[in-house]
């Protein structure tokens, strides 16, 4: 079945850019999203990437997708200590057991003064 | 307000007992869904419900129990709880627009002794 995986732990200090990174089984998504999960709080959506672009970029983040490769990134220029999160990478899914979208297990972003 | 609400926030309960979750929503979305996080697992998708009455498995469905009465609410009930149903649970909301985003709850710490 698809699956979504990305690293656990990521620490960076800040000031430095960070990037998380995915891969995902199922071509055929038409879009592949990043979630954001802030202590104490549930995921909220923080960006997206149409499954046709290479690359979106929102003020500090930069989404970068190689179809090929099936692998999706997140950058975050100049992090700051409030973007310690949890980050979701997550693709489509359509129905079954696994409802509409498939989160990957998340990577937890420590970011250090 | 809250567009998505959850309650209890917090629960701790002993093993056997009955426990029921509810979640509220007012985005007026006919999709919903509870998953339940843990540590190093990610988000795992328990029910989801695309209607009133429309309820599916999700991956781990085994131990708990939905129901879809009204749109705005889907609640989530574990019959007789166990120790490893320990967990931080969400509930989520969707759109059903172009781009599958959902809008999660602040979640339910539940503590089964």
């Amino acid at each position: 079945g698809e699956d979504v995986e990305q690293s656990l732990f990521l620490s960076v200090r800040e000031g430095d850019s960070s990037v998380i990174n995915c891969t995902y089984t199922d071509s055929s998504s038409t879009y592949l999203y990043w979630y954001k999960q802030e202590p104490g709080a549930g995921l909220q959506l923080l960006t997206y990437i149409f499954s046709n672009m290479d690359m979106k970029q929102d003020q500090r983040l930069t989404v970068l997708l190689n179809k090929k490769d099936k692998h999706l990134s997140l950058r975050i220029a100049d992090t700051q200590t409030g973007d310690s999160a949890i980050y979701f990478c997550a693709e489509e899914s359509y129905g079954g057991s696994q409802g509409n979208l498939i989160f990957g297990k998340g990577t937890k972003l420590s970011v250090k003064p | 307000d809250a567009d998505v609400t959850q309650t209890p926030r917090n629960r701790i309960t002993k093993t056997g007992k009955r426990i029921m979750l509810e979640c509220s929503q007012t985005k007026g979305h006919d999709r919903m869904y509870w998953y339940r996080q843990d540590p190093g697992l990610g988000l795992r998708l328990i029910y989801y419900s695309f209607d009133v009455k429309d309820i599916n498995k999700g991956e781990i469905s085994d131990g708990y129990s939905v129901s879809r009465q009204a749109q705005a609410k889907f609640s989530l009930s574990l019959e007789s709880a166990i120790p490893n149903q320990t967990a931080l649970y969400f509930c989520a909301t969707e759109s059903s627009d172009l781009v599958n985003e959902q809008f999660f709850g602040p979640g339910t710490r539940l503590t089964v002794l």
